[in-house]
């Protein structure tokens, strides 16, 4: 089975610039999170939903972010407009359901550069 | 306050030799998971091992194990026979579960970065 998989891998755009970041959860898994990962700040869960719904967005740092998850294979992350300070690792991750010993399964990630 | 600590940013151990990453934890729950997660410089992160608020026994998994002390709230990892390929970033990370219904994020320390010597 193909693991969680994100696109793009790198992305480097101008401050201002929209910024869309893909995902593709395992199938079957129920939960897909979004984390964002920086030197500063560690791994911050950003917003996670559940059947397709979002559960919890406080993550979510502030209006120029933005998720949605359409259908059970597709997610999206978009940035607008993007800023300099919002350069970070960006993960996507899925699991199967939401009890205490489900783990997380991860993708490769998305290196974003905001210049 | 902070759910999950890892008070060593950076560790050293020689090859073929043990190594022990401490994680400590905060939570009043009785019901939650703590996990263990590697991250290699190429930037995946990779599950390594698992344990129960209430399982008995200490997780086992290959060269990992985690010495889960429940009084204490630590959870730290133990890797044997240590390889050059262990070289990463290692996160501790919790999930609680709630009586109010629904299941906790999953929440990660700082981490530790372990440098393995030839």
């Amino acid at each position: 089975d193909a693991g969680v998989i994100q696109s793009p891998r790198h992305e480097v755009t101008e401050m201002g610039q929209e910024v869309t970041l893909r995902c593709k959860p395992i199938s079957g898994h129920d939960y897909l999170f979004w984390y964002r990962q920086t030197m500063m700040r560690g791994l911050e869960l950003l917003i996670y939903f559940n059947n397709n719904v979002p559960i919890d967005d406080s993550g979510m740092p502030e209006d120029r972010f933005s998720a949605k998850m359409p259908n059970a294979s597709f997610s999206t992350l978009k940035i607008q407009p993007s800023e300099p300070r919002d350069s970070a690792v960006y993960f996507c991750a899925s699991s199967l359901g939401d009890t205490t010993n489900e783990k997380l399964f991860f993708g490769s990630g998305t290196q974003l550069s905001v210049l | 306050a902070q759910k999950i600590t890892q008070t060593q940013p950076g560790m050293f151990v020689q090859e073929k030799e043990a190594v022990t990453l401490d994680c400590t934890y905060d939570t009043s729950d009785p019901s939650y998971g703590l996990f263990w997660y590697k991250q290699p410089s190429s930037g995946e992160m990779i599950f390594l091992i698992y344990q129960g608020s209430y399982d008995q026994q200490n997780a086992t998994e290959g060269r990992y194990s985690l010495n889960f002390q429940k009084a204490r709230k630590s959870a730290n990892l133990v890797i044997s026979a240590s390889q050059l390929g262990d070289s990463a970033m290692y996160f501790c990370a919790m999930r609680e579960w709630f009586s109010q219904g629904g299941s906790e994020k999953l929440v990660f320390g700082k981490g530790t970065k372990l440098t393995v010597n030839p």
